[in-house]
């Protein structure tokens, strides 16, 4: 089955370290990709998404992902992490023969140590 | 725009009654989504809509739970009856299908509405 993978439900990083959040997916046909961000008791909000073209995507608040079709992943990046980068992300993919249905990742959540 | 709205934000019910969760879309958007979050199985897509007319329905758990789409300003979730184990949060997205050739589309999640059944 279709999936999309996220490595880690928790990741720690210092205040201005590097952010770095993995996602990896399983199709022979790359998908449509995208990450969201869930703040405490918020809906889910969009940060950045790949859908064609150029494979570095760049999103809202300084997150970055690059699409890499040999290795199946869409990681996201920040150079620097700010406390307010504490949220859990997510990765999804919607698969074209899917029709309009995003699947999910089981999230990573960032604590961001002062 | 008010975004995606949802009500209640919260329910706590008790088990065997019904519940109904509703849902308002960004103006224009022809597509409604409803998403279930819990810890155990992470977000799960329910049922989705384009144009009023469900088009997948195959993430409903079972026969207790309805979704219907009267116009396209308005849904509702029901759980009748509701057990325990249907405690999560439930999550109504919308989207505006672009173009005709499956381009993407951003899904605007609405707050949520945190249901407990005790």
């Amino acid at each position: 089955a279709q999936s999309v993978t996220q490595l880690g439900s928790h990741v720690s990083v210092s205040e201005g370290a590097l952010v770095l959040l993995r996602c990896n997916y399983s199709s022979s046909v790359p998908p449509y990709l995208f990450w969201y961000v869930q703040y405490p008791n918020q809906g889910l909000q969009l940060l950045l998404k790949y859908t064609t073209g150029a494979t570095l995507v760049k999103g809202i608040n300084g997150f970055e992902a690059e699409f890499k079709k040999s290795e199946t992943s869409f990681h996201l990046t920040k150079p620097s992490a700010h406390m307010s980068d504490a949220a859990e992300y997510f990765c999804a993919v919607r698969y074209k023969a899917a029709g309009n249905k995003l699947t999910f990742g089981g999230g990573t959540r960032v604590l961001v140590k002062p | 725009d008010a975004g995606v709205i949802q009500s209640p934000r919260h329910e706590v019910t008790e088990m065997g009654q019904e519940v109904t969760l509703r849902c308002k879309p960004i103006s224009g958007h022809d597509y409604l989504f409803w998403y279930r979050q819990t810890m155990m199985r992470g977000l799960e897509l329910l049922i989705y809509f384009n144009n009023n007319v469900p088009i997948d329905d195959s993430g409903m758990p079972e026969d207790r739970f309805s979704a219907k789409m009267p116009n396209a300003s308005f849904s509702t979730l029901k759980i009748q009856p509701s057990e325990p184990r249907d405690s999560a949060v439930y999550f109504c997205a919308s989207s505006f299908r672009r173009g005709l050739a499956g381009d993407t589309d951003t899904q605007y999640f609405g707050p949520g509405t945190r249901l407990t059944v005790l």
